[in-house]
């Protein structure tokens, strides 16, 4: 099994370009979720979904997009970058979340800078 | 929403020394507490978690401890090697999603 992968390492855009974090994963987890990383602020989800077809919002959401048309990918959009979405973002999987929460898988990140 | 503070942010400790981190929650329906430890470069990754039908869980020189009326967690790890040198994360499950720590700089130094 791969796990979780993501796509690119690294990436670098200017001010308004968008872009999709490609994510995938093939243990058939029900549970994806996007995270990203700021010094000093731990791990804040963006956005999650509990199945194919299901997204929801988490604490940052605004200014990114996600659809879950497979079990396997969970792409995250950035519509217009902006240099404050400078970060490193990770996806993640689980069997389930909710009151059953499972062990979180994460990829091995995407390292953004927006100029 | 769920808030969790984590203590200290970062902790140097000598090699066979023990180190300890701290973290509290607000959000009293929160019920499973899990530990990742992220190496440079890497993905965070699970090294242990407890549920709160637990008070302490022990996998070798890993320990978590949980005191739910006061609403703290903690970490121990024993015995400290130089490859225990990582970030480590504390988080707690509040409305279906999971809320993580600011994070603990661990060194551990030889």
């Amino acid at each position: 099994n791969a796990g979780v992968t993501q796509t690119p390492k690294f990436q670098v855009l200017k001010t308004g370009q968008s872009m999709t974090l490609q994510c995938a994963q093939d243990m058939n987890h029900e549970y994806m979720s996007w995270y990203r990383q700021d010094p000093g602020m731990g791990l804040r989800l963006i956005h999650y979904s509990v199945g194919a077809g299901i997204t929801d919002q988490g604490e940052v959401p605004n200014g990114y997009n996600v659809s879950r048309s497979t079990t396997e990918d969970f792409p995250l959009r950035l519509l217009s970058a902006a240099p404050s979405q400078t970060s490193v973002y990770f996806c993640a999987s689980s069997y389930s979340g909710g009151d059953s929460y499972n062990e979180q898988f994460f990829g091995p990140g995407t390292r953004l800078t927006v100029l | 929403g769920e808030n969790v503070e984590q203590h200290p942010s970062t902790l140097s400790v000598q090699e066979g020394d023990s180190a300890v981190i701290k973290c509290t929650y607000s959000d009293s329906a929160s019920n499973y507490f899990p530990w990742y430890k992220q190496e440079l470069g890497k993905g965070p990754q699970l090294i242990i978690d407890i549920r709160s039908n637990v008070g302490e869980k022990k996998d070798q020189r890993i320990a978590v401890t949980l005191n739910k009326t006061a609403k703290h967690f903690s970490l121990h790890i024993t015995e400290t090697q130089p490859e225990d040198s990582a970030v480590y994360f504390c988080a707690a499950n509040s409305w279906g999603k999971l809320q993580f720590g600011a994070g603990t700089q661990v060194v551990v130094t030889p």
